[in-house]
Order: structure tokens, then sequence, then C-alpha cells
């Protein structure tokens, strides 16, 4: 079945940087854009970018901006996110979630279909 | 940028009850409007996409409607799972989820 699995939970220090992983199987890879969400501790849901796995291409929420990486390895069917100089408020659960239509229909605007089961990331001295 | 509000922000309800949640965006997004399902623990569940269409597997007691800058997402009968937090998401420009609104048990 289509299914995304992300890698375990992380215990970071300030200023640190933070690696989650995103497994897709079931489906190509390459067919979808992937989406990063995050969840703060009690909050709602907070876009952070996405990657097209077909070319690399990146698009991410400007208050990341000089702090985040999203790359993929097309040959595994993951996708990465890394957070650099993390900060007390980056700590929430990760989230990667499949745009519901192919690349040729766009980034996602028919919304996201399938989604990890979460990566927390909790930072503190 | 859009800013997306939903109300309420909370409700109260039983089982069976209808329930309507309201969203607004700042700005017209078209019908550029997702809506999700999010249980306790959980990730987030697509239920309707493009405002009113139903996603495959989503119960039929699910229904959107709206366009423009006003939205609503109605549950016919709620049921036991139903009991989580909705939150919609515009599509229009970069992904923008609202608020959320949570419905407990009355």
């Amino acid at each position: 079945q289509v299914q995304l699995v992300q890698s375990g939970a992380e215990v970071k220090k300030p200023g640190t940087s933070v690696l989650v992983s995103c497994r897709a199987s079931g489906y190509t890879f390459t067919d979808y854009y992937l989406h990063w969400v995050r969840q703060a501790p009690g909050q709602g849901l907070e876009w952070v970018g996405w990657i097209n796995p077909n070319n690399g291409g990146i698009k991410f929420e400007q208050k990341f901006q000089g702090r985040i990486t999203m790359t993929r390895d097309t040959s595994i069917s993951t996708a990465y996110m890394e957070l650099s100089g993390l900060k007390s408020d980056d700590t929430a659960v990760y989230y990667c979630a499949r745009a519901t239509t192919v690349i040729s229909t766009g980034w996602g605007f028919y919304g996201m279909d399938v989604w990890g089961q979460g990566t927390t990331v909790t930072v503190s001295s | 940028d859009i800013q997306m509000t939903q109300s309420p922000s909370s409700l109260s309800a039983s089982v069976g009850d209808r329930v309507t949640i309201t969203c607004r965006a700042s700005q017209s997004i078209d019908n550029y409007l997702n809506w999700y399902r999010q249980k306790p623990g959980k990730a987030p569940n697509l239920l309707i996409y493009s405002a009113s269409k139903l996603q495959s597997g989503v119960p039929s007691r699910f229904s959107g409607s709206g366009s423009g800058t006003e939205f609503t997402l109605t549950i016919s009968s709620l049921q036991p799972e139903d009991f989580a937090t909705y939150y919609c998401q515009q599509a229009y420009t970069t992904p923008q989820f609202g608020p959320g609104t949570t419905v407990d048990v009355k």
C-alpha cells in the first residue's frame, strides 16, 4: 500500500541541526510532490516546504530561509529535510505528506492525501 | 500573505448532531480549499479537496461548500470517530492551514 515512513524521534541542543527522512513506498516516488508540515505541541499545522522529487526543486516558507535544506534520493525513494540553527520553538512533530495528484497537475492544489507517521523533534539544552 | 481563520475555534456536540465549521480567507482563493480531520496523536487525514469534492474513501456524511473567501465543512451526523480537530488549508498560494476547530463531546 502507499506509505510514507519517517525516521525516529530526535533530541537536539539549540544551535544544532536535525535531519528527518521520509521513505516512500507503494507508488512512483518521482510522480508526486512531497510536503513537510510541522506541529508544535498543542498547536496547529504549519507548512514548512515542498520538494519536487522528480527534479529536486524546492519551495519553503520564508521564515525558514537560510536554515532549511530539502533533498531527495530517488534511488531509495526517500526525501530529507534538514533544519539547522535549531531553537526551542522548532520543537514539534514534523510530518511529510504526499500531494494528492501527480506533479503535472501542480504542487498540491488538491491537498495532501498520504502522511508519514510524524517525527518528534525536541530542542532542549 | 493570505490569512485563514476558522470559526468556531471549538464546539461541543453529541453523536448524531449536524456540525458546521466555517473557514474564511482574507482574499479570494477561488475553490483552492481543502479540509482535514486530525485525531489526537495522529497525522491529519484529507476529507475534502477543491472546497467540495469528497476525497476517496471518506464517508459521505462529510461535505464541503463555498468559494472565494468563505467555506464550510458540514458533518451531517457526527460519529464517535469525528471528535477531533478540523483544519482548512488554502492551496491558492503556498499552503496555509487555518488555526483549527476542535469538536469535543457535549
